[in-house]
């Protein structure tokens, strides 16, 4: 079945500073990999997605990238904030959507 | 802004009873979504409904689990006999027409079998 591997586990950077996390996937099918925001007890936000169809989003300090052949995709945040700090989680999903997987989760820290 | 809404927010169970998680989805949504997530652990996919029928379900979701949209705005969660291992938060998401992946979670409900 589908399996989505997310790196780091625990990023730790300057406010200003930029962070990436990294995602892989399994199944060259998936064609959907929304990225979600989890703050502390609440349910996840998707914050960005990106379709098979396309290599790069940007939404102004937000930016994922995906890469097809090599089923990677990655979360960039630029001009980090305190405000940034939660779980940023991967997902991908085949199809019509019916069926998400989520990576393990990066529990991001900006420090002021 | 439309919101999907989840009650109890905290369902406390002994094992071996029937509990039922209610999810109230934004309302012009058509696809329906459960997931949990274990206390530090990543968010798992359960099961999917659309067209009042199930479109995917997770080796997670067995006989125990079943769903059911009662109406026209509600759609629940039901594990007849609890176990230990079911102690998780569970979220409720839904997706809309021609958006059928961006999907908005609910703030979950918090499972707790004693």
């Amino acid at each position: 079945g589908e399996n989505v591997e997310q790196h780091p586990s625990t990023l730790s950077v300057q406010e200003g500073d930029s962070a990436v996390i990294k995602c892989t996937y399994s199944d060259s099918a998936s064609n959907y990999f929304p990225w979600y925001k989890q703050e502390l007890g609440k349910g996840p936000q998707l914050i960005i997605d990106i379709r098979s169809n396309v290599g790069e989003k940007k939404d102004q300090r937000i930016a994922v990238t995906l890469n097809k052949t090599a089923k990677h995709f990655s979360l960039h945040i630029t001009e980090t904030q305190p405000e940034d700090s939660a779980v940023y989680f991967c997902a991908a999903s085949l199809g019509g959507g019916f069926k998400t997987i989520f990576g393990a989760g990066t529990r991001l820290f900006v420090k002021a | 802004e439309p919101e999907v809404t989840q009650t109890p927010s905290h369902q406390v169970t002994q094992m071996g009873q029937e509990v039922i998680l209610r999810c109230v989805p934004i309302s012009n949504h058509l696809y329906f979504y459960w997931y949990r997530q274990i206390l530090g652990q990543k968010v798992e996919f359960l099961v999917s409904f659309y067209n009042n029928e199930i479109s995917e379900k997770s080796e997670i979701f067995d006989d125990q689990f079943s769903v059911e949209r009662p109406d026209g705005s509600n759609f629940t969660l039901k594990i007849r006999s609890t176990k230990l291992e079911d102690s998780a938060m569970y979220f409720c998401a839904s997706s809309g027409r021609g958006l059928a992946h961006e999907q908005f979670f609910g703030p979950g409900t918090r499972l707790t079998v004693l």
